[in-house]
């Protein structure tokens, strides 16, 4: 079974503030997800990452996918309330009728 | 509308009462997955269909919960003899799984679960 952590678990931060969010497996994966989930909502996609070191960028986001496809960050600069959320990671299984997994998730607030 | 859809969006049982939750996918989702979430955390995998092979039941905490997927579509999460453990709001999500569409999966608002 394929673990997938995230730290920290819990981050509460001030407006204007940056921060970084973890996701590590215990073993190489394909390709990853980001989903944010706000309040009283189901969580949506923000990204997928699929080339080993491979960065995205979403306006203030920016999304790393480590060289050797165990990990991956979550950055994100100058944070503002409306980025409080569940951030969750994602593994995408090899084959399509493989699990979609999910990691148990950073609860991010940023007081204004 | 197009997204994926749960009814009800708020259930309060008394414990020990059956209760049903709905799910309805995107049209032509092949792949429909059920998660519960407890207030400020993230979320428990419970089970998930992958078109017409048996489904993965391997997250379902106890005998009491099970799952149908009928016509690969509509799905049903029943939970018998509810206990105040089980409240929660129980998530449901479909993944187009057709090659170029990718893999993202598409959350429904979910179902807040109250047995008190």
């Amino acid at each position: 079974t394929q673990l997938l952590e995230q730290s920290p678990q819990f981050l509460s931060i001030q407006e204007g503030e940056n921060l970084t969010v973890y996701c590590n497996s215990s073993s190489v994966f394909s390709s990853l997800q980001w989903y944010r989930q706000e309040p009283g909502e189901g969580p949506v996609l923000l990204v997928t990452v699929v080339t080993g070191g491979e960065v995205k960028k979403l306006k203030r986001l920016t999304f790393q996918f480590g060289d050797a496809r165990k990990d991956s960050s979550l950055h994100i600069t100058a944070a503002q309330p409306g980025d409080t959320g569940l951030y969750l990671c994602a593994i995408v299984p090899i084959t399509s009728y493989g699990k979609l997994t999910f990691g148990q998730g950073t609860i991010l607030t940023v007081h204004p | 509308g197009a997204g994926v859809s749960q009814s009800p969006s708020n259930k309060v049982t008394e414990k020990g009462k059956d209760v049903e939750l709905r799910c309805d996918p995107i049209s032509g989702h092949t792949a429909l997955y059920w998660y519960r979430q407890s207030l400020g955390q993230g979320l428990e995998f419970l089970i998930y269909f992958q078109g017409n092979s048996a489904p993965d039941k391997s997250g379902l905490p106890s005998d009491r919960f099970s799952a149908e997927r009928t016509g690969g579509s509509v799905s049903t999460l029943t939970i018998q003899r509810t206990q105040q453990e089980d409240s929660a709001v129980y998530l449901c999500a479909s993944i187009p799984r057709t090659g170029t569409e990718g893999t993202e999966a598409f959350f429904g608002q979910g179902t807040r679960l109250t047995v008190v």
